[in-house]
């Protein structure tokens, strides 16, 4: 089955940008979504399709795919930017699995 | 606006069974695929099942497989995961999701998520 893999935790000070990888094999031919989630809260899609972004994510979110791996993007970060990013993909050649990465929590310093 | 709601959590012991439901509002129902996602305490998020927009197909993470069925009735706007045989590795909260394309994408709506804890 497909494995995306991604760090663990990433530190930023506010108004900096911050850099969410995630990796699989050959990940850059398929379709990569992000999404946040906030303690105690349910997910919410901020990129879809590699790099769109749904109506009201703020445009400081932004993804790219190329390779083996996939970059979600938050530039001028602010406070409440921090929470847990997830990215996913289908994955059509395993009998239809949809994968999540491990997530990674961002901390704004 | 879209609203998805979930209940039919709570407490079972090991080996019993529970039935989730999903009560969808503020979209056509019918015309899109919906999963099931669950998220163990502490862990990650967890894809378990999807069920076509019409019912045709539908899949199951390896974890649930022959255990969990998704089902749907499109007359009642509504989203089912049968849990039978359950074990204490599927505590977890459990959300549904839409898929917004009907089949083979992202999810872009969540309900809040409704806990199961198996346990003796």
């Amino acid at each position: 089955s497909y494995v995306l893999t991604q760090p663990p935790s990433v530190s930023v000070a506010p108004g900096q940008t911050a850099r969410i990888t995630c990796g699989g094999n050959n990940i850059g031919s398929k379709s990569v979504h992000w999404y946040q989630q906030k303690p105690g809260q349910a997910p919410v899609l901020v990129v879809y399709d590699n790099n769109d972004r749904p109506s009201g994510i703020p445009e400081r979110f932004s993804g790219s795919n190329s390779g083996n791996t996939a970059t979600l993007t938050i530039s001028r970060v602010e406070a409440g930017d921090e929470a847990d990013y997830y990215c996913q993909l289908w994955d059509s050649s395993s009998d239809h699995h949809w994968v999540f990465g491990g997530g990674t929590k961002l901390t704004v310093l | 606006q879209v609203q998805l709601v979930e209940s039919g959590g709570g407490v079972v012991q090991p080996g019993r069974s529970l039935r989730l439901s999903c009560a969808v509002s503020g979209f056509t129902f019918s015309s899109h695929g919906m999963h099931w996602v669950r998220q163990a305490p502490g862990k990650g998020l967890e894809w378990v099942a999807v069920i076509w927009y019409d019912g045709s197909y539908k899949y199951y993470a390896d974890s649930v497989k022959g255990r969990f069925t998704i089902s749907r009735d499109n007359s009642k706007n509504t989203l089912y995961l049968q849990m039978n045989s359950l074990r204490a590795d599927d505590t977890a909260v459990y959300y549904c999701a839409r898929d917004p394309r009907g089949s083979g994408s992202h999810f872009d709506y969540w309900g809040q998520g409704i806990l199961v804890t198996v346990s003796s």
